[in-house]
């Protein structure tokens, strides 16, 4: 069975500055999918980027990149010039592409940005 | 467009009464999930559903826990004689037909709390 790991339970990062936020995950399959879903105060759960195994390009969007490691099965979320409204819990998920496609979440980052 | 639509956004209820979440899927999405976080937790899978079809319920407990989803309504979540360990925040997300079930969109949850 997949499983997702987030071995960070809390990070801080200063306000302008960069964070890393890790992730694991195992597998035995060759192509699936990854996301990050920031998560704040309000409970909404908000894509923020995904990514696809079979692609070697990491995904950016905006002030938000990955570091997608396929054989050491690492995803890590970089978030660079932080600003006060990152602040958030973050999950990493796994979707198998196959299957009724449900999703595997991570436990969470709890991301203070310091101002 | 409206978002994928939850209520109520709290639920409070006495150990064994009974508890019915509503989920209306944004306009078009005939594919519903519903997931279960606990505190400090990430989003757990617990059923997938199709207009009338229950497609995979293997994150569910095989007690007091149901879901439907009508060819008309919204989707229900309904839990019967409560227990303390049911507090968590229920979240339900659709996905159009097949050939989007790549993304989910993610209602605000109803965060059920049992006295």
């Amino acid at each position: 069975a997949q499983t997702v790991t987030q071995s960070q339970p809390e990070m801080s990062v200063q306000e302008a500055e960069t964070v890393t936020l890790s992730c694991t995950y195992d597998t035995s399959e060759s192509d699936y999918y990854l996301f990050w879903y920031k998560q704040p105060p309000s409970r909404q759960m908000i894509l923020v980027i995904r990514q696809e195994a079979y692609k070697q390009q990491n995904a950016t969007e905006n002030r938000f990149s990955v570091n997608f490691q396929k054989a050491a099965k690492s995803f890590s979320l970089k978030i660079s010039d932080s600003q006060l409204g990152d602040a958030a819990m973050y999950f990493c998920a796994y979707r198998s592409p196959s299957g009724t496609y449900k999703y595997i979440f991570g436990t969470g980052t709890r991301l203070k940005v310091l101002a | 467009n409206a978002g994928v639509m939850q209520n109520p956004r709290h639920l409070v209820r006495r150990r064994g009464q009974e508890a019915r979440l509503r989920c209306s899927p944004m306009k078009g999405h005939s594919h519903v999930y519903w997931y279960r976080q606990l505190p400090e937790e990430g989003l757990k899978f617990m059923v997938y559903l199709q207009k009338e079809n229950i497609i995979d319920e293997s994150g569910m407990p095989k007690e007091r826990f149901s879901a439907e989803f009508p060819k008309e309504g919204p989707s229900i979540l309904r839990i019967q004689q409560v227990v303390r360990g049911d507090s968590a925040a229920y979240f339900c997300a659709s996905s159009p037909g097949d050939r989007g079930r790549e993304k989910l969109f993610f209602g605000s949850g109803t965060q059920l709390s049992v006295l």
